[in-house]
């Protein structure tokens, strides 16, 4: 099987202007979820979707918005950058099903791309 | 805010020894989960613990699970220099809704 996919693998952008990332999930897994890895934060959780549908917020501003497509393929957009936007945007994506002991599912990441915001 | 503390922050050996890395979190959880990421690319999943669980193996990997301490730690056996990477906890919270929160990560560096 293929793996998540992310595009592009690296973005450079100005302040101000917005930008609009891509993953594709594994094939069959319905819930992507994205992540921001910067040096300062580490990982944050952004959002999920299941279904075409937000499941899940992480605490970032408005800027930050997302959607997901009848075939699980999800977009993560950030309006009005600023410098600290710059990081590592991680997508997962996984199945999503329940076994009795609780949700198990692993989340499988991306190679992420890279955003630099001057 | 992170929810797991990473120890050590870093850890160098050499070739064939074992790497130990331990991970504390703060709130009770459905499952653990280890990650490999190499020089920030995307993250490699290694290994993934339930909370009903005590212990796993995959490979040279060992993860230990201690729900009454929140804690964990994984153990790399008979360590290559293609073990290099930063590793991460992740843990999925009872009450955050499955979304995953990580630790600070232990910078791994197998000297060859």
């Amino acid at each position: 099987k293929a793996g998540v996919t992310q595009t592009p693998r690296y973005l450079i952008k100005t302040r101000g202007q917005q930008v609009t990332l891509s993953c594709s999930p594994i094939s069959g897994h319905r819930s992507v979820s994205w992540y921001q890895q910067t040096p300062g934060q580490g990982l944050q959780f952004l959002f999920e979707y299941f279904s075409e549908t937000q499941r899940n917020k992480g605490n970032f501003p408005g800027r930050f918005s997302g959607r997901q497509f009848s075939n699980s393929r999800s977009e993560m957009n950030v309006s009005t950058l600023e410098l600290g936007d710059s990081a590592l945007y991680l997508c997962a994506s996984r199945m999503l099903t329940r076994e009795t002991s609780g949700p198990t599912d692993t989340q499988y990441f991306g190679p992420g791309t890279r955003l630099t915001v001057l | 805010s992170q929810q797991g503390e990473e120890d050590p922050q870093a850890l160098s050996i050499q070739e064939g020894e074992n790497a130990t890395m331990n991970c504390s979190y703060k709130t009770s959880i459905n499952n653990l989960q280890w990650y490999r990421q190499n020089s920030g690319r995307g993250l490699v999943h290694l290994i993934l613990i339930r909370s009903n669980e005590r212990e796993k193996h995959s490979g040279r990997l060992r993860v230990t699970l201690d729900t009454s301490k929140k804690s964990s730690s994984l153990l790399i056996t008979a360590s290559r220099a293609a073990d290099t990477a930063s590793y991460f906890c992740a843990t999925d919270a009872e009450t955050s809704g499955s979304r995953l929160t990580f630790g600070e990560g232990t910078q791994l560096t197998v000297n060859p």
